[in-house]
């Protein structure tokens, strides 16, 4: 696609249950990374994939959380009993060349749990 | 732990200036650097890209990197009200790890 595609855009969701979100990458790129922003702060790096290199989960807050990439393209980022500070918007971007040269960033999904 | 750090601001110059945001970094092994800008509700978008030591020019924009004193900076010139965001400072470190972001600066352009 012609830019990084992020889905749902909005989700509201009540505390203790699962959630999905959806990334499609820019096609072509090989590495495709998730971060999270919360509300005034910085982005939270959370996870990387490159190629079919087993990914990079260092950033992951916990083991609620989890993330895969079919094929080499669409990811989808799982998190199980959400909580009330999972409340963020959640960024996927993608790059080529292991990311060196930047990577471009989806419209992110703003995720609230009541 | 990598850290990069910003001043949060905000920083505040009259339409026409020059904007000078800072940024340092604590891997000293860091190979790439990166300014990003983020309007507020929008995703952050890559607007600068530095490798080496020195000045990198784009158009209003000029990044400078100092790997001995571990400083990047981004100089916004002739600033525009449209330049009024939250600028983000990314640094990777070896090749195939993913950036690290500051927490941005924000900056306000007033006319």
């Amino acid at each position: 696609g012609a830019g990084v595609s992020q889905s749902p855009s909005n989700k509201v969701t009540e505390k203790g249950k699962d959630v999905e979100l959806r990334c499609d990458p820019i096609s072509g790129h090989t590495a495709l990374y998730w971060y999270r922003q919360s509300l005034g702060q910085g982005l939270e790096f959370l996870i990387y994939f490159q190629g079919n290199s087993a990914p990079d989960k260092s950033g992951l807050p916990s083991d609620r959380f989890s993330a895969e990439r079919t094929g080499g393209s669409v990811s989808t980022l799982t998190i199980q009993r959400t909580q009330q500070e999972d409340s963020a918007v959640y960024l996927c971007a993608s790059g080529d060349n292991l990311g060196l040269y930047g990577y471009t960033f989806g419209s992110g999904t703003r995720l609230t749990v009541v | 732990q990598k850290e990069v750090e910003q001043n949060s601001g905000p920083l505040s110059v009259p339409e026409g200036a020059i904007a000078s945001l800072n940024c340092t970094y604590s891997d000293r092994g860091s190979q790439s650097f990166f300014w990003y800008r983020q309007y507020s509700g929008k995703s952050p978008e890559l607007i600068m890209s530095i490798y080496s030591n020195g000045d990198k020019e784009d158009g209003r924009f000029t990044a400078q990197l100092n790997k001995a004193s571990q400083y990047v900076s981004l100089l916004i010139r002739d600033s525009q009200p449209s330049d009024s965001a939250t600028y983000l400072c990314a640094v990777t470190g070896k090749r195939g790890t993913a950036l690290i972001f500051g927490k941005g600066t924000t900056l306000s352009v007033s006319s």
